[in-house]
């Protein structure tokens, strides 16, 4: 079955340089989700988009900000890299048309290792 | 706030034993759970879910998991562990809210250690 991918795979960028990460769907899902999961830690939901509209929003920094195509995709722009965004990210989705609780249920692609130095 | 704890950072298990994983949540309602399973540099395997209904939920390779309302826990079972079941398991949490997409709570991760 197809699942939900991520590119790039991995990223190395200078403090203060920009990002863009990108995440395509499981076909038919139209809900999209980013994490971050630090070194050792549990992942930090940052946020979400349903049919291009920012749906939910958690602990995202305002130097990053994220956008939903009309072919589902999503993609994560992170400005001015701190040392401190290196990390795992990755992206979710799930359908909110399929009907009953198959929405409720994420599917996380591989992530996206990005170090910054 | 709404949260969702794993008191165990590491459980060590011989293979063969059966396993345990605990998890507990604090919210008003019923939550929607989740238990993931990551490989180390892996993504995010979804394991079983709870919603509503039957208390006792089957997933994949094996692993089942227990609501308990009185007990606000969600714990992961296993009735006989193998080499492979070695990595870090993530209980998450959410509200219920009638539709959107809202994002997931995680707790901290049980790291689980299988031993020969």
């Amino acid at each position: 079955a197809a699942g939900v991918i991520q590119s790039p795979r991995h990223l190395i960028k200078e403090k203060r340089e920009t990002a863009t990460l990108k995440c395509y769907p499981i076909p038919r899902h139209d809900t999209v989700y980013w994490y971050q999961q630090g070194p050792g830690q549990d992942p930090q939901f940052l946020i979400s988009f349903y049919e291009k509209m920012q749906s939910d929003k958690g602990s995202i920094p305002d130097r990053f900000s994220a956008q939903q195509f009309s072919d589902y995709h999503s993609e994560l722009n992170m400005s001015s890299l701190e040392l401190g965004d290196s990390a795992l990210y990755f992206c979710a989705s799930s359908s909110q048309s399929v009907g009953g609780l198959s929405w409720e249920t994420q599917y996380f692609g591989p992530g996206t290792r990005l170090l910054v130095l | 706030a709404q949260s969702v704890t794993q008191p165990d950072i590491h459980i060590t298990v011989s293979e063969g034993a059966s396993l345990e994983l605990r998890c507990n949540y604090s919210y008003g309602a019923t939550p929607y759970l989740f238990w993931y399973v990551q490989s180390p540099g892996q993504g995010l395997q979804l394991l079983l879910k709870y919603f509503s209904g039957d208390t006792l939920v089957q997933g994949i390779k094996g692993f089942e998991a227990e609501f308990k309302r009185s007990q606000s826990s969600f714990n992961l079972r296993k009735p006989s562990v193998h080499w492979s079941d070695a990595a870090e398991y993530f209980c998450a949490f959410r509200m219920y809210s009638g539709g959107g997409a809202d994002g997931l709570t995680f707790g901290k991760g049980t790291h689980l250690i299988i031993q020969p």
